[in-house]
């Protein structure tokens, strides 16, 4: 089966701190996703990345980067985090060809105080 | 990538069969139907895809209108167990570099015992 493993379930982090959340895939997959996740807007894509070291901007990148130096680990970081990023943050990897289903993890959901 | 309605909730009687529909007035040729489902606390699960073509798998039945402006997701048998947000995706099978996924707000099927 395949697995996507986010680093932490529950995250609290103080305003204005680096925010490191960590997604690892185990089924050598070309595409990786972030999404966060708030009650009435669905899903909201923040960064995909579909190769080592490339990125593109989802829907709401403003407040995020990204980083993928290793094929199965793909990093979101909140540079200064905000009390509007408490969110449910989730990762999700698929192959990079046609067709293919996205496998998701089971979520980070992360409060900023 | 088009943009879908659903339904905001749904109930259905346990046993019953659930149908879930999606309107897509503004697909275009080249782009497929997704459906997923999210269980509470859980991430994401992949459930069911099409082109044109009505679909069946172990877990539900896809039927596109000829026109393809629309879908319903049918679940045969529900189980409380199916109790969980339904998300009607579509985008085009093959993005050159990615294959990003565009979420909405979804159904929110309850299965009633």
């Amino acid at each position: 089966d395949v697995k996507v493993t986010q680093s932490s379930r529950y995250l609290v982090k103080r305003t204005g701190e680096k925010v490191f959340l960590e997604c690892v895939q185990d089924m050598d997959h070309e595409n990786m996703f972030w999404y966060r996740q708030d009650p009435g807007l669905g899903l909201r894509l923040i960064y995909f990345s579909y190769d080592v070291k490339m990125k593109e901007k989802g829907d709401i990148p403003e407040g995020y980067s990204v980083s993928r130096e290793k094929k199965e680990r793909f990093s979101l970081i909140l540079e200064s985090a905000s009390t509007n990023q408490t969110s449910m943050y989730l990762c999700a990897s698929s192959l990079g060809q046609r067709n293919t289903e996205a496998f998701f993890g089971q979520g980070t959901r992360l409060t900023v105080v | 990538d088009a943009k879908t309605t659903q339904p905001p909730s749904m109930d259905c009687a346990e046993g019953r069969a659930a149908n879930l529909p999606c309107n897509h007035s503004t697909i275009s040729g080249n782009e497929y139907v997704y459906w997923y489902r999210q269980i509470h606390s859980q991430g994401p699960q992949y459930i069911i895809h099409g082109l044109k073509n009505n679909e069946t798998n172990e877990m539900a039945s896809l039927i596109i209108t000829e026109d393809r402006k629309s879908s319903t997701l049918i679940l045969p048998h529900a189980t409380l167990r199916d109790t969980a947000v339904y998300y009607c995706i579509v985008r085009v099978a093959w993005v050159a570099g990615a294959n990003n996924l565009f979420f909405g707000t979804g159904t929110r099927l309850t299965v009633i015992p």
